[in-house]
């Protein structure tokens, strides 16, 4: 066990719907990772926060967003959904910032499976 | 950006075979390396990380990786496999300065029996 916790487990919606994937980071984790894994495109960095604030943006289609909380939870909104979304996505938490002295590993989350139907 | 090349998408071996699955990445600054294992229908557990010092780095599980500069390369090898390490293999790379994980597309290790 990680100490990553994601909500839901699954989920399935049909295409144009909207859904919230929730993350709660490790304990003391400032920073929170977002990543989407399908068969036909790896596994992908989508955004990342530290403590509230979107530090790195990757590969994140403008239909989706993201929000970290005060309490350091974080949110990934997926919107207008297509066949293509679905997906398992990750979150990961860390310490702090990659590169920075406080960096440490990212500890991932046992992932929501989202079916786009 | 960062790309990460695992050159081999499947990996068959025997079991208490020895493996080496490779990765190489294309950064010419300084990074920090990774490896991760997934299992089937779990997260990525972190097998073992290159952050400075020696170039040969042991992880979890009897896997170790060696950090090569000048080859710009982070193989993992273990030199017994058991049917345990059946899994998915991802290699990571992350710059000294940069706040994002540039993952490889991944290995699927099949160790038979």
């Amino acid at each position: 066990d990680s100490g990553v916790t994601q909500t839901p487990k699954h989920l399935i919606t049909a295409t144009g719907q909207r859904v919230t994937l929730r993350c709660s980071p490790r304990s003391g984790d400032l920073s929170v990772y977002w990543y989407q894994q399908s068969l036909d495109q790896g596994l992908q960095f989508l955004i990342q926060y530290y403590n509230g604030e979107e530090r790195a943006k990757g590969n994140i289609l403008e239909r989706f967003s993201a929000q970290q909380f005060p309490d350091l939870h974080s949110e990934l909104n997926l919107s207008s959904l297509e066949l293509g979304d679905s997906a398992l996505y990750f979150c990961a938490s860390s310490l702090g910032l990659a590169g920075g002295p406080s960096y440490n590993e990212q500890f991932f989350g046992p992932g929501t499976r989202l079916t786009v139907l | 950006a960062q790309s990460v090349t695992q050159l081999d998408s499947q990996v068959p071996v025997f079991e208490e075979a020895p493996v080496e699955l490779r990765c190489n990445y294309s950064s010419s600054v300084s990074v920090y390396l990774f490896w991760y294992v997934q299992y089937p229908n779990q997260g990525l557990q972190l097998l073992l990380k290159y952050l400075s010092g020696s170039t040969l780095v042991k992880g979890i599980n009897g896997f170790e990786a060696e950090f090569n500069k000048s080859q710009t390369s982070f193989h993992l090898r273990k030199p017994s496999v058991h049917i345990s390490d059946t899994a998915e293999y991802f290699c990571a790379v992350s710059e000294y300065t940069g706040n994002q994980f540039y993952f490889g597309t991944g290995t699927s290790l099949t160790v038979i029996p």
